[in-house]
């Protein structure tokens, strides 16, 4: 079946980058999500990458995706006080009806 | 839009008591889902719903019911509460033929203490 790891934690100075981390089981045809959880609050959608794409640059926020590894990892430029999130990985596989297939979340934390 | 809401927000239960979640959406999302979030963990789903009339069992289905009478609405009924339910449930929707494919948009949760 699917699964999806993640580091539980993660602390970064203000200004520094957060590298972020994710690893996947499978497949051809896949679809990679990074969603972020404020304090309190449900998820919501970051950034998203598909399969055939390797990097993928929004803002502050860079994805790169090692298909060969099933490495996939979130890059936060110039890190804020307001990026402290808890951020899960996610995937699902295009092939079947699975639903999203959630890690167990990074909690970032960002010292001032 | 409104998007995902649920209610309610906060709930405490006796050991026995029974409940419902409700969640309702208002994208026209065909694809709805139910995960309970606990202390330092990551989401489990619990049911999830293709399409109105249609539910599915996820990773942590027992001690929970759900139906799917309407696009919009899917509530997740609790019979005979125990303090393992004690969690945040999280409600969620999909529309697969979307701009980002499978994203999904979640509702801000109901924060369920078990005693």
């Amino acid at each position: 079946g699917e699964d999806v790891e993640q580091s539980l934690f993660l602390s970064v100075r203000e200004g520094d980058s957060s590298v972020i981390n994710c690893t996947y089981t499978d497949s051809s045809s896949t679809y990679l999500y990074w969603y972020k959880q404020e304090p309190g609050a449900g998820l919501q959608l970051l950034t998203y990458i598909f399969s055939n794409m390797d990097m993928k640059q929004d803002q502050r926020l860079t994805v790169l995706l090692n298909k060969k590894d099933k490495h996939l990892s979130l890059r936060i430029a110039d890190t804020q006080t307001g990026d402290s999130a808890i951020y899960f990985c996610a995937e699902i596989q295009v092939s079947g009806n699975t639903p999203l297939v959630f890690g167990k979340g990074t909690r970032l934390s960002v010292i001032a | 839009n409104a998007g995902v809401t649920q209610t309610p927000k906060f709930r405490i239960l006796k050991i026995g008591q029974s409940m419902t979640l409700q969640c309702t959406q208002d994208m026209n999302h065909n694809y709805m889902y139910w995960y309970r979030q606990d202390p330092g963990m990551g989401l489990k789903l619990i049911y999830y719903s293709v399409g109105a009339g249609i539910t599915d069992k996820g990773e942590v289905p027992n001690g929970y019911n759900v139906s799917r009478s309407t696009t919009e609405d899917f509530p997740l009924r609790l019979e005979l509460a125990a303090p393992s339910q004690t969690s945040v449930y999280f409600c969620a929707s999909s529309d697969p033929g979307g701009r980002s494919k499978y994203e999904q948009y979640f509702g801000p949760g109901t924060r369920l203490t078990v005693t």
